[in-house]
């Protein structure tokens, strides 16, 4: 079955970056785009962007360009989101999503000094 | 970017109610609406696709519609195992959009 496992929790200072991943298992990873989510307050959800495992395509949301970096390694079915420049307000859960379909356990970035 | 104005904000209701929460599209998303559950610590769980379709092992007490910009999820007979935030997702034009979510408990 479709699994997406994403890696853990972190615990990062202002300023830094943070890099998370998303393995995919039970079907071609390459043949579906990936989007991350991040989810604020417990509630509210806001897409950041999409990459197209094939090609490296990708599509952000205005928001997020400069903010986050989307990658994916072929090889192992992985695929990455790194945050930069980080604030109180990326501060958050982030999902990874196979084509909204079938979604990740989440990463919990706090985002403290 | 195509605002997603989703109404009640949060809601309770008696086990065996039927409940209906609404999502207003800001401009014409044709039927590229879903909805999802989501259980406390929990990802999001896709119910409702197409703005119609069931997904999968969904249970059949659940149903999409929509009217032009109103699209809806209705719950019927309504059960503990259905509290959860309910959310409504665009995904006919970038920036791809959510609703603010439903907070559904039971009394």
């Amino acid at each position: 079955q479709v699994k997406l496992l994403q890696s853990g929790a972190a615990l990062v200072k202002p300023g830094a970056s943070v890099k998370m991943s998303c393995k995919a298992s039970g079907y071609t990873f390459t043949d579906y785009w990936v989007s991350w989510v991040k989810q604020s307050h417990g509630k509210s959800l806001e897409w950041i962007g999409e990459i197209y495992p094939n090609s490296g395509a990708t599509n952000f949301n205005e928001k997020f360009k400069g903010k986050a970096t989307l990658t994916v390694d072929k090889s192992t079915s992985t695929a990455y989101m790194e945050l930069s420049r980080l604030t109180s307000e990326d501060s958050a859960i982030y999902y990874c999503t196979m084509a909204f379909d079938y979604w990740g356990q989440g990463v919990m970035v706090t985002v403290s000094s | 970017d195509i605002q997603m104005t989703q109404s009640p904000s949060s809601m309770s209701a008696s086990l065996g109610d039927t409940v209906t929460i609404t999502c207003l599209a800001s401009q014409d998303i044709g039927n590229y609406l879903s909805w999802y559950q989501q259980k406390p610590g929990k990802s999001p769980k896709l119910m409702i696709y197409g703005a119609t379709n069931l997904e999968d092992g969904v249970p059949s007490r659940f149903s999409g519609s929509r009217s032009g910009s109103d699209y809806s999820l209705t719950i019927n007979s309504l059960g503990y195992d259905d509290e959860g935030i309910y959310h409504c997702h665009q995904y006919y034009e970038y920036p791809y959009t959510f609703g603010a979510g439903t907070k559904l408990e039971l009394k």
